[in-house]
């Protein structure tokens, strides 16, 4: 599976939108982004996934460029409780297993 | 809305005993998984479970390990003869669909092990 890489922490301010940037820029025709976060451990939370077109969900959007090198998770109104480690994984097809990385740790203030 | 049980909570033990980690997946997924988490560390994956053998495993999941589906709803991991570093957060995971673009996980709320 290809890696990712994430910034290792980002502040956002409570109300605003957050954008978690992820590179992936060895990612193949056939795997897919996800993201999972995981609140002070908790077990990790599936967020949302995509292939090659831009998903959203009641939790967040996933926007995923053309050439599908990086994507950005989209939190559009940030609160206390989104203060987590997110995780960019990429998965192909035929994959299974969920390899988590360093993720970055939002810290969203008051 | 349906969810990954663990039981215990948290499990103390001393090094060299064995211990049975316990989960009861979502009641219709047919994929199942252990991670663990040791402190400060990133999430890693041991195992994954699919009609009742183990599918893919990683290095850390050993000869000291071992995965059962003893019955219809727990699925556990016990460790044979633990070691102090086998302490960690272990957490169950589940899912409907095991393929890329299906792998939405579900994980438990994890068993804290702890080896003394």
């Amino acid at each position: 599976d290809a890696k990712t890489t994430q910034p290792t922490s980002m502040d956002c301010a409570e109300g605003r939108a957050a954008n978690l940037p992820c590179n992936h820029s060895t990612i193949s025709g056939n795997e897919y982004v996800y993201w999972y976060r995981q609140i002070h451990s908790q077990g990790p939370q599936y967020i949302i996934h995509g292939l090659k077109n831009n998903e959203t969900n009641e939790m967040a959007s996933l926007i995923i460029t053309e050439d599908r090198k990086s994507s950005t998770l989209i939190l559009p109104h940030a609160t206390l409780r989104d203060t987590a480690v997110y995780y960019c994984i990429v998965l192909n097809n035929a994959g299974n297993m969920l390899t988590f990385g360093g993720g970055t740790r939002l810290m969203v203030k008051p | 809305e349906p969810e990954v049980t663990q039981t215990p909570s948290h499990q103390v033990t001393q090094m060299g005993q064995e211990v049975i980690l316990r989960c009861v997946p979502i009641s219709n997924h047919l994929y199942f998984y252990w991670y663990r988490q040791i402190l400060g560390q990133k999430v890693e994956f041991l195992v994954s479970f699919y009609n009742n053998e183990i599918s893919e495993k990683s290095e850390i999941f050993d000869d000291q390990f071992s995965v059962e589906r003893p019955d219809g709803s727990n699925f556990t991991l016990k460790i044979r003869s633990t070691k102090l570093e086998d302490s960690a957060m272990y957490f169950c995971a589940s899912t409907l669909v095991g393929t890329g673009g299906y792998n939405e996980q579900f994980f438990g709320p994890g068993t804290r092990l702890t080896v003394l």
